[in-house]
C-alpha cells in the first residue's frame, strides 16, 4: 500500500540552527501538506502546497519557515533558525484530489530543539 | 474561522461499555474525518463521512454526520482496551484545503 515517508524519524539540533524535514509523498498525489503536533496538543496546520507553489499557510508558518519541492518525489520543510518553541512532531501528509477523499499522513518527525 | 470542539477530552470506560464522542464544528464543512493516533505515532484514518446522515461503521467503532446541527459523533461499543488511543476528529472545505483538528479525545480502556 502507498505511504508517505518521512526522515528523519527523530531530530535533535541546538537552538538557531537550521533543520530540513524531509518527505516523499505518495507518488500521484498533488496535494501535499505540513502538521505539527506539540506533545500533548491537537494537530495544527503549518502550510498547504499545490502546484509548486504555497496554496494556504497558518499563522504559525512565519519567515523562518520555508517548503519546497525539489523534485518530482521530495518535499521538504526548513526551520531557519529554530526555536525551543519548535520542538514538536511534525507530520507530512498528501492527498490525491479528485475522488481521492484522504489526507495521508506520514509517520512523523519528532524535532527536539535544545 | 473554522473551529472544531471535541468532547470530552479525556475518557475513562470499562471494557464492555458503550460511550460517544462528540465533535462539533463552526462552520459549513465539505467533509469529516475521524482518526485515531497511538502515543508516538501517526495519524490513522477511521472513517470520512461527506453528507448529512452518513453514518459508517467499522468493527465496535460507528461515526455519523448531522450537517444541521454541525455535529458529528463516534459511537464505541463494548469497548475493549485495544481501543486505548486519542481520537481526533478533523474537517475541511475541500480538496487542497486544510484539515482543522479538535483537540482529541484520549481513551482509556479499563479491564
Amino acid at each position: 500500500e502507498p505511504e508517505v515517508t518521512q526522515t528523519p524519524s527523530h531530530q535533535v539540533t541546538q537552538m538557531g540552527q537550521e533543520v530540513i524535514l524531509r518527505c516523499v509523498p505518495i507518488s500521484n498525489h498533488l496535494y501535499f501538506y505540513w502538521y505539527r503536533q506539540i506533545l500533548g496538543q491537537k494537530v495544527e496546520f503549518l502550510v498547504s502546497f499545490y502546484n509548486n507553489e504555497i496554496s494556504e499557510k497558518s499563522e504559525i508558518f512565519d519567515d523562518q519557515f520555508s517548503v519546497e519541492r525539489p523534485d518530482g518525489s521530495n518535499f521538504t520543510l526548513k526551520i531557519r533558525s529554530t526555536k525551543l518553541e519548535d520542538s514538536a512532531m511534525y507530520f507530512c501528509a498528501s492527498s490525491g484530489g479528485g475522488n481521492e477523499l484522504w489526507e495521508y499522513f506520514g509517520a512523523g518527525t519528532r524535532l527536539s530543539v535544545l | 474561522e473554522l473551529k472544531v470542539e471535541q468532547n470530552p477530552l479525556f475518557l475513562s470506560m470499562q471494557e464492555g461499555k458503550n460511550y460517544t464522542i462528540y465533535c462539533n464544528y463552526s462552520t459549513t464543512s465539505d467533509r469529516l474525518y475521524w482518526y485515531r493516533q497511538d502515543p508516538g505515532k501517526s495519524l490513522e484514518s477511521l472513517f470520512v463521512l461527506l453528507s448529512n446522515g452518513a453514518v459508517k461503521q467499522e468493527g465496535r467503532l460507528m461515526a455519523s454526520l448531522d450537517t444541521k446541527a454541525r455535529l458529528s459523533t463516534l459511537h464505541i461499543t463494548a469497548a475493549v482496551h485495544d481501543l486505548s488511543a486519542t481520537y481526533f476528529c478533523a474537517v475541511d472545505k475541500g480538496y487542497g484545503n486544510k484539515l482543522v483538528f479538535g483537540a482529541g479525545t484520549i481513551l482509556r480502556v479499563k479491564s
